[in-house]
């Protein structure tokens, strides 16, 4: 069965500052791998997808993952936090027509 | 012009009623689904539909039906309202339900059950 890990329930950057979030999938076959972006009382928007080709892949509102089989990793990145960034980030392999999602990781922006 | 909407966008109702929330996807996509976010914020699949037709049921209680009448609406019916009901509950809609397509979401609707 597929799942998804994102070690981290929260995290806190200054806002300018650089921000990783960590995912971890499990999945059999070829992964195809999504970030989501869900901000306080909305639904859910895609950030950006991985299916093949390049590993480094870029996304809407400056960023980028990079997707590294060896350690079923599918990392989130921005170069510089925006205070409007603050949100809760939730990873998702799809496999078998069905999204599974990770127990997200809550992004707070400090001044 | 919103994608995809769900009414009412929040109910609260008390145990043992039932309740039914509407989504509409103006996308011209396939397939929706429905999800269940938990007060921990997990995301679960509940449902999905493929052009009118049940693709994926997973292990949900009976008391939640979920209802397509044609392509664009999955509306989903709740009997019996319990207290671990409360959520949000979210509908999606993708292309045509493969898995590499991207699923647009509607806003939710926060159930709370008194």
């Amino acid at each position: 069965a597929q799942s998804v890990t994102q070690p981290d329930i929260h995290i806190t950057v200054s806002e300018g500052a650089s921000l990783e979030l960590r995912c971890n999938y499990s999945y059999g076959a070829t992964p195809y791998l999504f970030w989501y972006v869900q901000s306080p009382g909305q639904g859910l928007q895609l950030l950006l997808k991985y299916f093949s080709g390049d590993t480094l892949v870029q996304g809407i509102k400056g960023f980028e993952a990079e997707f590294k089989r060896s350690q079923s990793s599918f990392n989130l990145r921005k170069p510089s936090v925006h205070w409007s960034d603050a949100a809760e980030y939730f990873c998702a392999v799809s496999g078998y027509s069905t999204l599974t999602f990770g127990k997200g990781t809550m992004l707070l922006v400090s001044p | 012009d919103t994608a995809v909407s769900q009414t009412p966008k929040y109910l609260v109702t008390q145990m043992g009623n039932d309740k039914s929330i509407k989504c509409e996807q103006n996308l011209g996509h396939d397939t929706m689904y429905w999800y269940k976010q938990d007060s921990k914020k997990f995301l679960k699949i509940m449902f999905s539909y493929n052009n009118k037709e049940l693709i994926i049921n997973e292990t949900v209680p009976n008391r939640f039906s979920p209802k397509s009448p044609d392509k664009a609406h999955l509306n989903l019916h709740i009997n019996s309202l319990e207290l671990g009901d409360s959520a949000v509950y979210f509908c999606a809609s993708s292309y045509q339900g493969t898995s590499t397509d991207t699923q647009y979401f509607g806003p939710g609707t926060r159930l709370t059950v008194l």
